[in-house]
């Protein structure tokens, strides 16, 4: 089972930010936090990762509490285009021995709803 | 650089066929992992590959399987179709097995 609780669906206004909230209690001490994204019927797409400081790049912005129990991703410019179902994820570190398991366990996801 | 490619992008087939499934990782890639999206669900992980050896398996019966060929790419087989198996079929590559995975566009599996 998914590790992680997300709202099934949240709207936003185009132009304006979208925080994406996750809820991970019982992440492990080794786990990353991963944010997956899937358009209408595509793959899913990464978006970011982070173990406990907060991580920014040219799609999103995450931060995770300092207990690590919670995260929230934010899209600071949401656009019609960034309609999809977001993925939150924990999962072992990347890296490691090639040969390691790296499986990830996705829950249902939030869908976010970009709106004019 | 071509990203993860899978074909075909669309299949029919009816109940007690078998089917094949055909992943090319991103080039330098050498794991390969299965997934299987069922409407309205996450994906499910079925099977991940590393240097041609399984490396994981979820909870899938045995009409399941799957092979990674020398130049990494793979293969996942389910026979005795049922309705049931209609779904999106999703193949991620990673360096390794821990290591970051992305996905390919899927194939779509329509079951009659």
């Amino acid at each position: 089972d998914a590790k992680t609780t997300q709202p099934p669906s949240m709207d936003c206004a185009e132009g304006r930010a979208a925080n994406l909230p996750c809820n991970h209690s019982t992440i492990s001490g080794n786990e990353y936090v991963y944010w997956y994204r899937q358009i209408h019927s595509q793959g899913p797409q990464y978006i970011i990762h982070g173990l406990k400081n907060n991580e920014t790049n040219e799609m999103a912005s995450l931060i995770i509490t300092e207990d690590r129990k919670s995260s929230t991703l934010i899209l600071p410019h949401a656009t019609l285009r960034d309609t999809a179902v977001y993925y939150c994820i924990v999962r072992v570190a990347p890296g490691g021995y090639g040969g390691s398991q790296g499986n990830l366990i996705f829950g249902k996801g939030t869908k976010l709803s970009v709106k004019p | 650089d071509a990203g993860v490619t899978q074909s075909p992008t669309h299949l029919i087939k009816t109940r007690g066929q078998q089917v094949t499934l055909r992943c090319s990782p991103i080039s330098g890639h050498k794991s390969v992992s299965w997934y299987q999206q069922v409407l309205g669900q996450g994906p499910q992980f079925i099977f991940q590959y590393y240097e041609k050896e399984e490396r994981g398996r979820g909870n899938f019966p045995d009409r399941f399987s799957a092979r990674q060929f020398p130049n990494y790419s793979s293969e996942l087989n389910v026979n005795a179709l049922l309705l049931g198996d209609s779904a999106l079929y999703l193949c991620a590559s990673s360096l390794g097995g821990a290591d970051l995975p992305f996905f390919g566009p899927g194939t779509r599996l329509t079951v009659l």
